[in-house]
Order: C-alpha cells, then sequence, then structure tokens
C-alpha cells in the first residue's frame, strides 16, 4: 500500500499569512494527489484534485503543485474560514489512502 | 447541484449486519464511479471501497474485504454497501463519494455521512 505522510500534523496561523501543508508518498503517484478541508461534524470537501487542478467554487486562495513523491497545499492569505483540518488523498493506486491530516487553528 | 443522501446506518451487535444506501441526483449516476470513505470517532479519512460506473471495476480496502459488498443500481441512481460480520472497529460515519471527472479516482462529491456503531 502507499503511504501518506502529511506535516505538520498540526499549525496555528494568523489571518493573511500564508500557510504551507506538504504530502509525501511512499513511492510514485504521478499527477494523482487531491486536498481535502473537513469542518467538524461535516464531509470532506475537495480543494484540489490532479495535484494542481483547483476544484470549481474553491478560493483562488487555494493551491496545489507537485508530481511523483512530494506534494504541496498551499493558502496563500490565510482566512478565518479557513480553519479546519486537511487531508490528501493519493487516487493513483488501490488501495486509495489518505494522509493522516493537519489541523490548521486561526491565532 | 449534485446531491447523495446516505440512509441506512445505526445500531448493530458485533457479527451482524446493516446494509447502507446512498440515493444521488443531479448528474449522470451511470456515467461515473463511486467510493465509499468511512471516518471513525475522532480519527482520519478511510477509504472503504469504489466501484466503476457500468460493468465490473470493484475495490476492497483489506480491512473490509470478504465483509462487505458495494454495489449501485443504475436504474434507481443509488449505491449500496452491504455489511456483513460487523465489528467494533468498523464504528465511523460512513460517506458517500461520487468520483470526479478526469480526477482518476478523488472524490469531488460527498453525502453528509451515516453513522455506523457496533456495539454490544
Amino acid at each position: 500500500d502507499i503511504q501518506m505522510t502529511q506535516s505538520p500534523s498540526s499549525v496555528s496561523a494568523s489571518v493573511g499569512d500564508r500557510v504551507t501543508i506538504t504530502c509525501r508518498a511512499s513511492q510514485g503517484i504521478s499527477i494523482w494527489l487531491a486536498w481535502y478541508q473537513q469542518k467538524p461534524g461535516k464531509a470532506p470537501k475537495l480543494l484540489i484534485y490532479a495535484a494542481s487542478s483547483l476544484q470549481s467554487g474553491v478560493p483562488s486562495r487555494f493551491s496545489g503543485s507537485g508530481s511523483g513523491t512530494d506534494f504541496t497545499l498551499t493558502i496563500s492569505s490565510l482566512q478565518p474560514d479557513d480553519s479546519a483540518t486537511y487531508y490528501c488523498q493519493q487516487a493513483n493506486t488501490f488501495p486509495i489512502t489518505f494522509g493522516q491530516g493537519t489541523r490548521l487553528e486561526i491565532k | 447541484e449534485v446531491q447523495l443522501l446516505e440512509s441506512g446506518g445505526g445500531l448493530v451487535q458485533p457479527g451482524g449486519s446493516l446494509r447502507l444506501s446512498c440515493a444521488a441526483s443531479a448528474f449522470t449516476f451511470s456515467n461515473y464511479a463511486m467510493g465509499w470513505v468511512r471516518q471513525a470517532p475522532g480519527e482520519g479519512l478511510e477509504w472503504v471501497s469504489s466501484i466503476v460506473g457500468r460493468g465490473g471495476g470493484i475495490y476492497y480496502a483489506d480491512s473490509v474485504k470478504g465483509r462487505f459488498t458495494i454495489s449501485r443500481d443504475n436504474s434507481k441512481n443509488t449505491l449500496y454497501l452491504q455489511m456483513n460480520s460487523l465489528r467494533g472497529e468498523d464504528t465511523a460515519v460512513y460517506y458517500c463519494a461520487k468520483v470526479g471527472f478526469s480526477s482518476n479516482w478523488s472524490f469531488d462529491y460527498w453525502g453528509q455521512g451515516t453513522l455506523v456503531t457496533v456495539s454490544s
């Protein structure tokens, strides 16, 4: 199975900050990586697919990059509504696997 | 607006069975692969199973293989998950999710989830 490792596990940042979350795959997955945002008690929401494609309706402050084994989710200017847990998911090979999550807190 | 509405969750004893349903609307259901993802209380996301739009292509996590069966009825726009021989570790919120177009196996729409509790 492909292991997905996110870092950091948690981060605290201020409104307006630039925040970066990384995800590393244990083997190459080409561009087949997705990022999700999940708020407490809610279903996950797709932010980025195919490593860098912005899902329709998602604010442009969210961006993704990477290929192969190393990927990054960047929030260019943090907003209060961005407080959530973020997950990466490899969509290349079964079994599909998720990262352990990164909890983002607004200071 | 795409909608996915899960039902069928509840409390079941260890060793018991449940069948989850997911009613889909506002998209051509048969054209899209679908999946189930679960989340144990306080834990992360775990993929359970996926099924292609038509004909073949069914995949399971090792943790549920042989106990869970995914299926779909394209005439009813409904996805199912038959869960047998349930264990305490199957306790989770189960989400139905639609696979996105041109996204390989990532999920662009999710239901609200249905809670399955396995306990005596």
